[in-house]
């Protein structure tokens, strides 16, 4: 089915270590991005990329950076993970408009 | 700051009712607004959109008001069924910020049988 796949699907790090978000999507959408989702609250963009070779600073981008591989796929990287980190993590993607926002079903991230 | 939030945390309705769940904006800049359903361990899910330049979009079981006076939008589900049980989110999409969602803090919708 067409959509956004996220791997892997929950992890466990101790702090300090680094880890990769894994992201594709086959809608051939442009822009792509990265959310975290703290319990009981909304999201909030780490990261988004509008087109392929270019990302930018989301609302919370500490801590992160990210690759825009090529269309399909948008990676994010945590190089010392922190326990503040620890979160469940989506990512998305949309049209250069905004049309047919898309979100994925989540890497659940504990950070120990 | 700039925030999209909603008025009540929880709603709880009987099966069969019509639930309303509200949201208040405060950037009047916004180019449309998304209402998305979470459920327990997914992403969250579209349900239905709305632009800045209109007042009411309809879709199947569900309607979206928009009140750009008072910065307040609402979405409406017609006949609530258990499987509408879930956590409803509003969220504003800024064009000139990215296509930035902004989220507000979600409401938990409950459907007793």
């Amino acid at each position: 089915n067409a959509g956004v796949t996220q791997t892997p699907k929950f992890q466990v790090l101790k702090t300090g270590q680094s880890m990769t978000l894994q992201c594709a999507q086959d809608m051939n959408h442009n822009s792509m991005y990265w959310y975290r989702q703290d319990p009981g609250m909304g999201l909030r963009l780490i990261y988004y990329s509008a087109s392929e070779g270019t990302t930018d600073k989301g609302e919370v981008p500490n801590g992160y950076n990210v690759s825009r591989l090529n269309k399909r796929e948008f990676s994010l990287r945590l190089e010392s993970a922190a326990p503040s980190q620890t979160s469940v993590y989506f990512c998305a993607s949309s049209d250069p408009a905004g049309r047919g926002y898309t979100f994925g079903s989540g890497t659940r991230l504990t950070v120990v | 700051g700039e925030s999209v939030g909603l008025h009540l945390p929880t709603l709880s309705v009987q099966e069969g009712d019509n639930s309303i769940i509200n949201c208040a904006y405060s950037n009047s800049a916004s180019d449309y607004f998304i209402w998305y359903k979470q459920e327990s361990g997914k992403g969250p899910q579209f349900i239905i959109d709305i632009r800045s330049n209109m007042d009411k979009r309809q879709g199947q079981r569900v309607t979206v008001l928009l009140n750009k006076t008072v910065k307040h939008l609402s979405l409406q589900i017609a006949a609530t069924q258990p499987g509408d049980s879930a956590v409803y989110f509003c969220a504003e999409i800024r064009h000139n910020a990215g296509n930035m969602l902004t989220f507000g803090g979600g409401t938990r919708l409950m459907v007793k049988p």
